[in-house]
């Protein structure tokens, strides 16, 4: 497709339930950024992928946040024994080249994870 | 810490007015300011400001920077119910992350 997709769009979980949530960059971006936007914030960084190489996961709040893109194009992001203050938006944005170039980053649709 | 901070929160206007939001930051190795509109999905792209004083020109939307005195505008003139959203404001560094501000929630009514 042309742009970033994600899914599911949309994920209810039970307290304590893992979860996966999968992104497909645009063809051919070698980085990928994930970012969690809580209801009425902006955006925040949680980690970034230079093709399969994760460079930057300061950004993950926890242990029980796990974040992979193996060959390079589609990413997962795990998030192990869900709580309530998971619940959030989550986006994910890639980007043509690497993180030391200027461009500007696509974002896909994100995920709405609610956490009952 | 980087910081970008958006003001104002929200703005109520009528069709046909124009509306100034503003972004200013406090950040380590500055390298771009991005504008992203965002209704209810991704947050699509409007500009990147690399250079202090010149204007970015996108139809009805502008947007300018001021690096010596760190903050960014985004004008929006003759403003149409559709661009009702919210408008984020986010610093590139030196390191991968865009480090985003609250955002300013307009809504045009018509």
């Amino acid at each position: 497709g042309a742009g970033v997709s994600q899914s599911p769009r949309y994920k209810v979980a039970k307290r304590g339930q893992d979860v996966a949530l999968r992104c497909d960059p645009i063809s051919g971006h070698v980085s990928l950024f994930w970012y969690q936007q809580a209801l009425g914030q902006g955006p925040e960084f949680l980690t970034y992928f230079q093709n399969e190489a994760q460079l930057d996961k300061s950004g993950l709040p926890s242990d029980r946040f796990f974040a992979e893109r193996p060959e390079g194009s589609v990413s997962t992001l795990k998030i192990q024994r869900t709580q309530q203050e998971d619940s959030a938006v989550y986006l994910c944005a890639s980007s043509l080249a690497t993180w030391t170039s200027n461009n500007e980053q696509f974002f896909g649709p994100g995920t709405r994870l609610t956490v009952l | 810490e980087d910081k970008v901070v958006q003001s104002p929160l929200s703005l109520v206007v009528h069709e046909g007015d124009t509306v100034t939001l503003n972004c200013s930051y406090e950040v380590t190795n500055f390298r771009s300011l991005l504008w992203y509109k965002q209704e209810k999905k991704a947050p699509t792209f409007l500009f990147m400001l690399t250079s202090s004083g010149i204007e970015k020109k996108s139809g009805r939307l502008s947007s300018i920077l001021d690096k010596k005195e760190l903050f960014s505008i985004l004008n929006i003139t003759a403003t149409q119910t559709g661009d009702s959203a919210i408008y984020l404001c986010a610093v590139k560094t030196s390191g991968s992350r865009l480090t985003f501000g609250e955002g300013t929630q307009l809504t045009v009514n018509p």
